[in-house]
């Protein structure tokens, strides 16, 4: 089925250090949806986007819906090690079907 | 946000068996979603399970091999028919809700399948 091209597949960096991921898609999206999922656990959501432009924070976590909506990047500022696991990013239309199609995952790991 | 479960955690079943995965939701809900996902793959959404109506099922996915039951607003489960080895992944239900700005997408825990 339909993907997002996230990237980087994966990241090795020292704890401390900043952390830059994003999406990009062929198709327009009304909403981008960041999750982090630990091993054995199911995603958990981080950030939601619902306009074009926006940009909005959770903690340590900056997200931002691109302008031309088909892309979305997601920023860790001061990594620790908790933050280690996979992000992924999801695009949805939000009408009619509601799906989300998501990105193959970034998979952060962090050298203390 | 909401709060959903999913039995089994996990389970390791044989070849040609069945498997049935139940998702209880603490709140009502009118939309779950059921997804896929491979060992270290992405997500796969499987089928869109609305109460009181059939499911709809993605492209490769066919209601005799993922039979879904929607019988209220809070419980679905998903059925994994005559399985085989390539079956063996975490399988999520997932529930729509309304957020400040917009719909958000919750997941449950998964289950992990292992087929032998």
């Amino acid at each position: 089925g339909q993907q997002l091209n996230q990237s980087p597949q994966s990241m090795f960096i020292q704890e401390g250090e900043d952390v830059s991921m994003n999406c990009t898609s062929s198709s327009i999206f009304n909403t981008w949806l960041w999750y982090k999922q630990d091993p054995g656990e199911g995603p958990v959501l981080l950030i939601a986007l619902y306009k074009a432009g926006e940009l909005t924070s959770n903690g340590r976590l900056t997200a931002q819906f691109g302008i031309t909506r088909k892309d979305s990047f997601l920023n860790i500022s001061a990594s620790i090690p908790s933050d280690v696991g996979i992000y992924f990013c999801a695009g949805a239309l939000f009408q009619g079907a509601q799906k989300l199609v998501f990105g193959q995952g970034t998979r952060l790991t962090i050298n203390p | 946000s909401a709060v959903i479960s999913q039995k089994p955690s996990r389970d390791i079943c044989q070849r040609g068996t069945s498997l049935t995965i139940q998702c209880q939701v603490d709140s009502q809900v009118t939309m779950m979603f059921w997804y896929r996902q491979q060992p270290g793959q992405s997500l796969t959404l499987i089928a869109t399970a609305n109460q009181g109506s059939e499911a709809t099922y993605e492209s490769g996915f066919v209601i005799d091999k993922f039979p879904i039951s929607r019988p209220n607003l809070t419980f679905s489960t998903l059925t994994v028919s005559n399985m085989s080895p390539e079956d063996s992944s975490i399988y999520l239900c997932s529930v729509l809700l309304a957020g400040v700005g917009g719909n958000e997408q919750f997941f449950g825990p998964g289950t992990r399948l292992t087929v032998l």
